[in-house]
């Protein structure tokens, strides 16, 4: 079974630009959370999506936005970019994220802002 | 207040040892508790879960809960070079995952 595939790997934008990031869940999974990886602020949650429904949201500024589609997989969106939003970029999946259930964690998208 | 605190890094032990990794989480409504490896340069890796009070053990790692105190833990026995990584606390709460800072563990050969 494939696992969580994020793309691009890599990326580099200048600042104001807007950028978006895909992430494909793995088969048959339909919740999508994605997260931001920085060294001084580590992993912090941005949105997690069901069944194209965001059900929770970090405390991100309205410039970082994502959608999910009918076949779960998700994009993010970070319009008009600044040099903080330089960062790994985490897309995970899981069924339903209930309780219970393990999120599996895609490669990542690093994201350089100049 | 953060929402998980991990005790600050990094954890030096000798091949052998045993390395214990604590975590204080401040939301009493969280019901699911993990521990993340995550290796330089690597996305994260689930090593345990654990979401009722006491002891989980999965071969070399044990995992503690106590959601009285709000604590959680993860032991390292026989902690080999191959453990040397950033260990992730997360806790979940209404579909959110969070984490905390991560502590830094190496094991000296």
């Amino acid at each position: 079974k494939a696992g969580v595939t994020q793309t691009p790997r890599y990326l580099i934008k200048t600042r104001g630009q807007q950028v978006t990031l895909s992430c494909s869940p793995i088969s048959g999974h339909r919740s999508v959370s994605w997260y931001q990886q920085t060294p001084g602020q580590g992993l912090q949650f941005l949105f997690e999506y069901f069944s194209e429904t965001q059900r929770n949201k970090g405390n991100f500024p309205g410039r970082f936005s994502g959608r999910q589609f009918s076949n779960s997989r998700s994009e993010m969106n970070v319009s008009t970019l600044e040099l903080g939003d330089s960062a790994l970029y985490l897309c995970a999946s899981s069924l339903n994220l209930l309780g219970s259930e393990k999120l599996f964690f895609g490669s990542g998208t690093q994201l350089s802002v100049l | 207040q953060k929402e998980v605190e991990q005790n600050s890094g990094p954890l030096s032990v000798p091949e052998g040892a045993i390395a214990s990794l604590n975590c204080t989480y401040s939301d009493r409504g969280s019901q699911s508790f993990f521990w993340y490896r995550q290796y330089s340069g690597k996305s994260p890796e689930l090593i345990m879960s654990i979401y009722s009070n006491g002891d989980k053990e999965d071969g070399r790692f044990t995992a503690q809960l106590n959601k009285a105190s709000q604590y959680v833990s993860l032991l390292i026995r026989d902690s080999q070079p191959s453990d040397s990584a950033t260990y992730l606390c997360a806790v979940m709460t209404d579909y959110k995952l969070s984490f905390g800072a991560g502590t830094t563990v190496t094991v000296r050969a």
